[in-house]
This record gives C-alpha cells, structure tokens and sequence, in this order.
C-alpha cells in the first residue's frame, strides 16, 4: 500500500509477556517514529530513527522499551515484562526527508491491551 | 513527558456552527501543526504554520501560529458532519529529529 502501515491492530497480552509491535512506513521514508497515546490523550513521543544513524531514545518511558530499524526500513518495538500502564495505542510516523519537508505520515496504531 | 495545553477537551456542534480550538505552551516553538484523528486511524495533518503571526487557510479550516510562538488556534467555520473527529495541535522545534509535541486532543461530536 502507499501508507504507513502497523500490525498486528490490535494485541492482547497478559502481564508479564514480552509484545513486538511492527511497523512498514513508506517506501523511501528515510525518518521513522514511534508515539504512544494513551486513552483520551495525545501522542508522546518515543523513538526516531533517522537513516544510519544512532536512534534518539530520549522518550522511551523505561528499559523495557525498545526499538530497531532494519535495513533503514521496517521498525520493530519491543515492550519487555509489559505492565498495565503500558496499554495504549502505539503509532508509528514516517517522512521522507526531516530536513526539507515537515510532514509526518501516521499509521493506523497497534491498540496494546496487557491484562 | 511536555504537553501543550490544548482547549477545549470536548465539544458538541451543531451543522453549520463555527469551531475554535486553541493550545498554548510555555515553550516557544517553530513549527505549529494541526491534525485530526479518526476512530481507528492516524493522525493526519490539517495545516501546517512555520512563521510567528501567519494567518494560513485551509478550505473550511482557518489556524493561525501566535506572535509568540507560545499558542495556536484553529477555526473550522460552517461545520459539517463529517468534522466530527479528534483534533491535536502540535508543536515542533527545528532541531535534528523534528519531533512532535501533541496537545491533548479536541474532540468534536455532533449535538443530538
């Protein structure tokens, strides 16, 4: 497709259980986000992969969070021991180049529920 | 983590009402962005402002970036029902990642 796509849309889990969330932006994106929003809230801001280089982490709410971006396209977020807290729905954005157009693309989420 | 301070939370509308919203910040930002979010679906963006005091239309959709650099609004004149949605404001610095920070959220539903 030409958007921002996320799987799986929706994910149960049980407290405890570690969850990878996946997300396909745009072909030819070189910048990748993730956003968390929580139920009635905006998006907070998580991770950003730029290219090659090193990821800005500097939202990722604890070490249980992580991310990686392979072959500067697909991105994987990985929650480890999830908590209840972390149930939210989780976006993922592209653009195609930060710094000579502004827009970023959202997916449709992934909706985390842990019991 | 830093919220702008979006309002109103909520609101009913009647077809062909006006709307306005507005957020405010106690940090400067560059960019002002607004964006509306339907059930089960991204944000996508609505208007996008780059310069303190520019005034950008949009169809319907009028937001204006405040001389300060500290607050936004957004106008949707003669609402129809398909506004019905979540709206965000956003504020954006020119740093290397041009990360958002979101406002809460407007959410308009249409009155009964």
């Amino acid at each position: 497709g030409a958007g921002v796509s996320q799987s799986p849309s929706n994910k149960v889990t049980e407290k405890g259980k570690d969850v990878e969330l996946r997300c396909d932006p745009i072909s030819g994106h070189t910048a990748l986000y993730w956003y968390r929003q929580s139920l009635g809230q905006g998006l907070e801001f998580l991770i950003y992969f730029q290219g090659n280089s090193a990821p800005d982490k500097s939202g990722l709410p604890s070490d249980r969070f992580s991310a990686e971006r392979t072959g500067g396209s697909v991105s994987t977020l990985t929650i480890q021991r999830t908590q209840q807290e972390d149930s939210a729905v989780y976006l993922c954005a592209s653009r195609p180049d930060p710094l000579s157009y502004n827009e970023q693309f959202f997916g449709p989420g992934t909706r985390l529920t842990v019991l | 983590g830093q919220q702008l301070n979006q309002s109103p939370q909520s609101m009913f509308i009647q077809e062909g009402e006006d709307v306005s919203m507005n957020c405010t910040s106690s940090s400067i930002f560059n960019t002002w962005l607004w964006y509306k979010q339907d059930p089960g679906e991204g944000p996508v963006l609505l208007i996008a402002l780059y310069k303190a005091g520019e005034l950008t239309s949009n169809g319907r959709l009028t937001a204006q970036f405040g001389i300060t650099r500290k607050d936004s609004f957004l106008n949707i004149s003669a609402s129809i029902p398909s506004d019905v949605g979540i709206y965000f404001c956003a504020g954006q610095l020119d740093n290397a990642g041009n990360m958002l920070t979101f406002g809460g959220g407007t959410r308009l539903m249409v009155k009964p």
